[in-house]
């Protein structure tokens, strides 16, 4: 089966603090995602990785950073938590080309205090 | 750049009631389209896809067609169940090459037995 996991469902943080989550698949993918989804905005796209080492800025990057080193493995890093970052933050994978599905993992949601 | 109007919900339905979700888009070219649901406590997984014009993409029970003359891709399903209770998110590929999609904000359906 198929998976795309993410290391926590729950996490709670404090301002300012150096927040990591991490994202791996088990299908060989080399593309990589991570949105964040708030109610009534859908999701959005903070950065994508289409390669290791590789990473491209999506539509809201700021206050974030990314970390490829392995194909498997996609980190987002928050340099420094704010509570407006607290949100349910999704991690998918897809093979490349447009008519690929995306496979998504449980997602973490993550409360900045 | 990609833009998706998807039908505001929440929308409640008794079950075996008829289903339509509007999604137009606006794009450059052609893009695959996709819809993706979901289930409560879930990350998402797709429901169903079009690559080309006037395709039908099913999946379920559910069905939608790519409108290329209306830029839309309206998911419907003749008898709606209980537990198709769920966030649905209709999303336009973003260009052909990486395999970015662009979600619209997402659709709230409680179906009641």
């Amino acid at each position: 089966d198929v998976k795309v996991t993410q290391s926590s469902r729950y996490l709670v943080k404090r301002t300012g603090e150096k927040v990591f989550l991490e994202c791996v698949q088990d299908m060989d993918h080399e593309n990589m995602f991570w949105y964040r989804q708030d109610p009534g905005l859908g999701l959005r796209l903070i950065y994508f990785s289409y390669d290791v080492k590789m990473k491209e800025k999506g539509d809201i990057p700021e206050g974030y950073s990314v970390s490829r080193e392995k194909k498997e493995r996609f980190s987002l890093i928050l340099e420094s938590a704010s509570t407006n970052q607290t949100s349910m933050y999704l991690c998918a994978s897809s093979l490349p080309g447009g008519f690929n599905e995306q496979f998504f993992g449980p997602g973490t949601r993550l409360t900045v205090l | 750049g990609n833009s998706v109007t998807q039908m505001e919900g929440p929308v409640t339905l008794s079950e075996e009631a008829f289903l339509t979700i509007n999604c137009t888009y606006t794009a450059t070219g052609y893009p695959s389209l996709f819809w993706y649901v979901q289930y409560p406590g879930e990350g998402l997984q797709l429901l169903l896809k079009a690559t080309k014009a006037d395709d039908k993409g099913s999946n379920k029970g559910f069905e939608a067609t790519y409108r290329k003359e209306t830029t839309s891709f309206h998911l419907e399903k003749g008898s709606v169940q209980v537990s198709d209770s769920a966030v649905y998110f209709c999303a336009p590929a973003v260009g052909t090459s990486y395999g970015k999609l662009t979600f619209g904000q997402g659709t709230i359906l409680t179906v009641h037995p």
